[in-house]
C-alpha cells in the first residue's frame, strides 16, 4: 500500500536554529498538508499546498514557517527560527482529490527544541 | 467558531466489552465527518468518511454512524489490538482547501 515518507523520524535543534522537515507524498497524489500535534493536544492544521502554492495557512503557519516542493517528489516544511513552543509532532498529509479528506498521513517527525 | 468535541477522553474496556465513542460537532454546513485512528507515535489512519445524517459505514469491529449533530464510533466486542486514539474531523465552513479541524480524540485501551 503505498506511504506518505517523513524524515526524519526525531529532529532535536537548538533554540534559533533553522529546521527542515521532508515528506515525500504518494507519488499520483496532488493536494499536500502540514498538521502538527504539541504533545497531549489537539491535530492542527498549519497549510495546505495544491499546483505548487500554498492554498491556505493557519495563524500558526506565520513568517518563521515556509513549504516548497523543490521537485516532482519531496514537500518540505521549513522553520527559520525554532522557538521551543515548536517542539511537536509534525505530519505531513496528502490526497488525491481536494474533496477526499480521507488523507494518508506519514508517521510524523518528531522536533525537540532544546 | 467552528468546534468538534469528541467523549469520553479516554475509555478502558474489557475484552469482548462492546462501547461507542461520540463526536459532535458546530459547523453549520457539514462537508463529510472523518474517523481516523492513531496509534503511539504514528500519523493518523484514516477510517471512515460519512457524508449524511443517517449514513452508516462499517470496518471489522466498528462501525460510525452520523446524526445532524454528531457522530458515534460503536465498537463491538473490542479485541487488545483496537487500542488506540480515535480522533473524528470536519472541513470547518470557512475553507474548501481541504483543511480538517479535529477533536482531540478518545483513547481506546481494551484490556485482555
Amino acid at each position: 500500500e503505498p506511504e506518505v515518507t517523513q524524515t526524519p523520524s526525531h529532529q532535536v535543534t537548538q533554540m534559533g536554529q533553522e529546521v527542515i522537515l521532508r515528506c515525500v507524498p504518494i507519488s499520483n497524489h496532488l493536494y499536500f498538508y502540514w498538521y502538527r500535534q504539541i504533545l497531549g493536544q489537539k491535530v492542527e492544521f498549519l497549510v495546505s499546498f495544491y499546483n505548487n502554492e500554498i492554498s491556505e495557512k493557519s495563524e500558526i503557519f506565520d513568517d518563521q514557517f515556509s513549504v516548497e516542493r523543490p521537485d516532482g517528489s519531496n514537500f518540505t516544511l521549513k522553520i527559520r527560527s525554532t522557538k521551543l513552543e515548536d517542539s511537536a509532532m509534525y505530519f505531513c498529509a496528502s490526497t488525491r482529490q481536494r474533496a477526499n479528506y480521507g488523507y494518508t498521513f506519514g508517521s510524523g517527525t518528531r522536533l525537540t527544541v532544546v | 467558531e467552528d468546534q468538534v468535541t469528541q467523549s469520553p477522553e479516554a475509555l478502558r474496556l474489557q475484552e469482548g466489552e462492546s462501547s461507542s465513542l461520540n463526536c459532535s460537532y458546530t459547523v453549520s454546513g457539514l462537508r463529510g465527518l472523518f474517523w481516523y485512528r492513531q496509534d503511539p507515535g504514528k500519523g493518523p489512519e484514516f477510517l471512515f468518511t460519512l457524508y449524511s445524517a443517517g449514513e452508516e459505514k462499517e470496518k471489522e469491529r466498528l462501525k460510525a454512524t452520523l446524526t445532524k449533530k454528531e457522530s458515534f464510533l460503536h465498537i463491538t466486542a473490542p479485541k487488545p489490538e483496537d487500542s488506540a486514539t480515535y480522533l473524528c474531523a470536519v472541513p470547518p465552513d470557512s475553507s474548501n482547501t481541504g483543511k480538517l479541524i479535529f477533536g482531540q480524540g478518545t483513547t481506546l485501551q481494551v484490556k485482555p
